[in-house]
């Protein structure tokens, strides 16, 4: 089954751009009617869906992040990324990676970055 | 677009039932049937339980179950158990522009 596995810097300094990977393993990234979404939770917060992508390259962006936000796709290497520019301590929190349809699953095991000089 | 309103806490004793509301507006739960549910343990992902306002995946127990009327979506927990206790949040499909909103989350405790 399909699994979903983020990587990237755990700490990232304030102003500067979090960058984050999903790859995705056991199915390809383009196949079937799904779009790819990142979502994040402060720690002892909800969740929040930050933007999705589709594997033709369109997206669509939470309006409260849309100006500091790039989903890009990588269909040969079965990834998709996440770019969060001017980042804030605000921006503290774990990052998951999700299959997305009207719904989204599975999840992968996500990753904290944490924001910090 | 502001999040979908859950009660804070629910909590049930072993065996009994707990229900969860999610309440949203006819941009989001009223207007589509595309309502979901995700069980999050301490320290994990979330997990899908329900999705279009009453399906469940293969692998999650008939004991998880989901309504809707109007605004306001539901879930059921019935026959608790101890590994039910974990956060719920709902979420909604809201339309092309801005897809996906999420519930503030639920607390259940299993007494």
């Amino acid at each position: 089954q399909v699994q979903l596995q983020e990587s990237g810097p755990g700490l990232v300094k304030p102003s500067q751009t979090l960058s984050l990977t999903c790859t995705v393993s056991g199915g390809s990234i383009s196949s079937g009617s799904y779009y790819w979404s990142w979502i994040r939770q402060p720690a002892g917060k909800g969740l929040e869906w930050i933007g999705r992508i589709y594997t033709s390259g369109s997206t669509n962006y939470n309006p409260s992040l849309k100006s500091r936000v790039t989903i890009s796709v990588d269909t040969s290497k079965n990834q998709f990324s996440l770019k969060l520019s001017s980042v804030t301590a605000a921006d503290t929190a774990v990052y998951y990676c999700a299959r997305t349809y009207r719904w989204f699953d599975p999840w992968g095991q996500g990753t904290l970055v944490t924001v910090s000089s | 677009q502001s999040a979908l309103t859950q009660p804070p806490s629910a909590s049930g004793s072993p065996g009994q039932s707990v229900t969860i509301s999610c309440t949203g507006t006819s941009s989001d739960v009223g207007g589509y049937n595309y309502v979901s549910w995700y069980q999050q343990h301490p320290g994990k992902a979330p997990k899908l339980m329900i999705y279009e306002v009453s399906k469940r995946p293969s692998g999650v127990p008939d004991r998880f179950s989901g309504s809707k009327s109007g605004n306001t979506a539901s879930l059921t927990v019935s026959g608790l158990q101890a590994e039910d206790e974990a956060d719920y949040y709902c979420s909604s499909y809201a339309g092309s522009n801005n897809p996906y909103v999420f519930g503030t989350g639920t607390k259940v405790t299993v007494l």
